[in-house]
């Protein structure tokens, strides 16, 4: 069975302590990954797209990399305005395209 | 910034009324989805749609659901009969192509009494 699981489910750091998320993933015909923030009552914004094991993105304190298991989220020097839910989604194509999330990792940064 | 856009913001019903959530995709993009989040829980696929018909559903997405592309810019969501446990936040997301990045509208909050 397809699935995607997102460690740890909640995350707090002081501002300043650099951290990584993690997200695990079992799929057939895996096609990409996505990394969203996605704030209370919000929805998922757009971080960082990957598709191949070895690619790294990078966008301000946040960097993402990907494996052929599982996907970091590498936050440096985090901010209290990082505080958000951070959610990763794998793209699988089984016959058709369908796209599964994780759960999230909620991450709180303290001033 | 080109962005999606949906309406109503927060729809409020009563169980076995028929409600229907719209979405206006960016512009060029040619894939469009529905995703529900319940409150507290992970975001769920719905659908996925591409040149006017269902590509990809989900075992959530049964007889009550319904999507059309009415007018060409408009995307909808139609659900025939609600049920309580319909209650959720649905997310309307669009791409250029079938393995792009998806981009996410602020949601549609239906709570159903």
């Amino acid at each position: 069975e397809d699935q995607v699981t997102q460690s740890p489910e909640a995350l707090r750091l002081q501002e300043g302590e650099s951290s990584s998320l993690n997200c695990s993933y079992t799929v057939s015909g895996l096609r990409g990954l996505f990394w969203y923030r996605q704030d209370p009552g919000k929805g998922p914004e757009f971080l960082f797209t990957l598709y191949s094991a070895g690619e790294e993105k990078e966008k301000e304190r946040l960097k993402a990399t990907l494996t052929k298991k599982e996907s970091f989220l590498h936050i440096t020097a985090p901010k209290p305005e990082d505080s958000a839910t951070y959610l990763c989604a794998v793209q699988a194509y089984t016959g058709g395209f369908k796209t599964i999330f994780g759960a999230g990792t909620r991450l709180f940064v303290k001033a | 910034e080109p962005e999606v856009t949906q309406t109503p913001s927060h729809q409020v019903t009563q169980m076995g009324q028929e409600v229907i959530l719209r979405c206006v995709p960016i512009s060029n993009h040619l894939y469009f989805y529905w995703y529900r989040q319940i409150l507290g829980q992970k975001v769920e696929f719905l659908v996925s749609f591409y040149n006017n018909e269902i590509s990809e559903k989900s075992e959530i997405f049964d007889d009550q659901f319904s999507v059309e592309r009415p007018d060409g810019s408009n995307f909808t969501l139609k659900i025939r009969s609600t049920k309580l446990e319909d209650s959720a936040m649905y997310f309307c997301a669009t791409s250029g192509g079938p393995t792009d990045t998806q981009y996410f509208g602020p949601g549609t909050r239906l709570t159903v009494l």
